[in-house]
C-alpha cells in the first residue's frame, strides 16, 4: 500500500530561522517524491522532487529536501525562512512500477513564519 | 505555459442539483487528473486520463460522479443529485504521459462546491 504521513499539523517559525517539514512515506517500489505549497483559495505549485540520484534536492524559493531511504523520509527544509512563506505544504509520492500513475498526498503542515 | 485552467472557481448549488465543472489542462500534457480536497485534508484521488482514455477510477467515485475528456483536451467533471458530503475543493491537474516518468502534477486553482 501506498501512504504518505506529515506528522505536524502545524509548524511555527520566526523569520530568519531554519525551518523544517517532515514527511516520511510508504510505497512497494521506488519512491517518486515531491513537494507542493499550497496559498489559501488556489491550487497546488510544485516546488521540488526527488526521483533519483543525489539525496539532497534543491527547489523553488531557496527550499530543499533530503531523501533518507533507511527512515522513508523526504524533509522539506529551508536555511532562512521568510514571512511569505507562510502557506500549507504537502507532501506527495508515486509508487515505481506499481502504482506509477497515481500521486498520493500527505494530509499537508501549515507553516506559520512570525516577523 | 499558460496553466491548468479550471471553471467556475465557485459554485453554490441545493442539494439534489446537478453541477458540471471543466479543466483546461496544459496544451502538451496528455494526462490529467481529478482530485478532491476537503478542509484539513490533502487531494484525494478520483480519476485520470491519458488523452481521452479514462484509465483509473477512485472507489471515492460513486455512480453520481462522471468525468469525460473528448478528444483528449478538456476535461468535465460532472456530479449529479449533490449532497452536502459533496461539498468540498475539485482540483485538476495535468503531466506529461509516462515518457517523462519524473513529470510533476501541474494544477489548477480548484474549483470550490458548497451544496446547501
Amino acid at each position: 500500500a501506498q501512504s504518505v504521513a506529515q506528522p505536524e499539523d502545524q509548524v511555527n517559525v520566526a523569520e530568519g530561522n531554519p525551518l523544517t517539514v517532515k514527511c516520511t512515506y510508504s510505497v512497494s517500489g521506488n519512491p517518486y517524491l515531491f513537494w507542493y505549497v499550497q496559498y489559501p483559495n488556489r491550487g497546488l505549485q510544485f516546488l521540488l522532487k526527488y526521483i533519483t540520484g543525489d539525496n539532497l534536492v534543491k527547489g523553488s524559493y531557496g527550499f530543499e529536501a533530503e531523501f533518507n531511504k533507511s527512515q522513508t523520509s523526504f524533509h522539506l527544509k529551508k536555511p532562512s525562512a521568510l514571512v511569505s512563506d507562510s502557506a500549507l505544504y504537502f507532501c506527495a509520492v508515486r509508487d515505481a512500477p506499481y502504482n506509477f500513475n497515481k500521486f498520493y498526498f500527505g494530509s499537508g503542515t501549515k507553516l506559520n513564519v512570525k516577523p | 505555459d499558460t496553466g491548468v485552467s479550471q471553471n467556475p472557481r465557485h459554485k453554490i448549488t441545493k442539494r439534489g442539483q446537478n453541477v458540471t465543472f471543466r479543466c483546461d489542462p496544459i496544451s502538451e500534457h496528455n494526462r490529467l487528473y481529478w482530485y478532491r480536497q476537503t478542509l484539513g485534508q490533502g487531494p484525494e484521488f478520483l480519476t485520470y486520463f491519458q488523452n481521452e482514455a479514462q484509465l483509473e477510477k477512485s472507489r471515492l467515485l460513486s455512480d453520481r460522479f462522471s468525468a469525460e475528456r473528448p478528444k483528449g483536451s478538456f476535461s468535465t467533471l460532472e456530479i449529479q443529485r449533490t449532497e452536502q458530503g459533496d461539498s468540498a475543493m475539485y482540483l485538476c491537474a495535468s503531466s506529461l504521459g509516462r515518457a517523462s516518468y519524473n513529470s510533476p502534477l501541474h494544477f489548477g486553482n480548484g474549483t470550490r462546491l458548497t451544496v446547501t
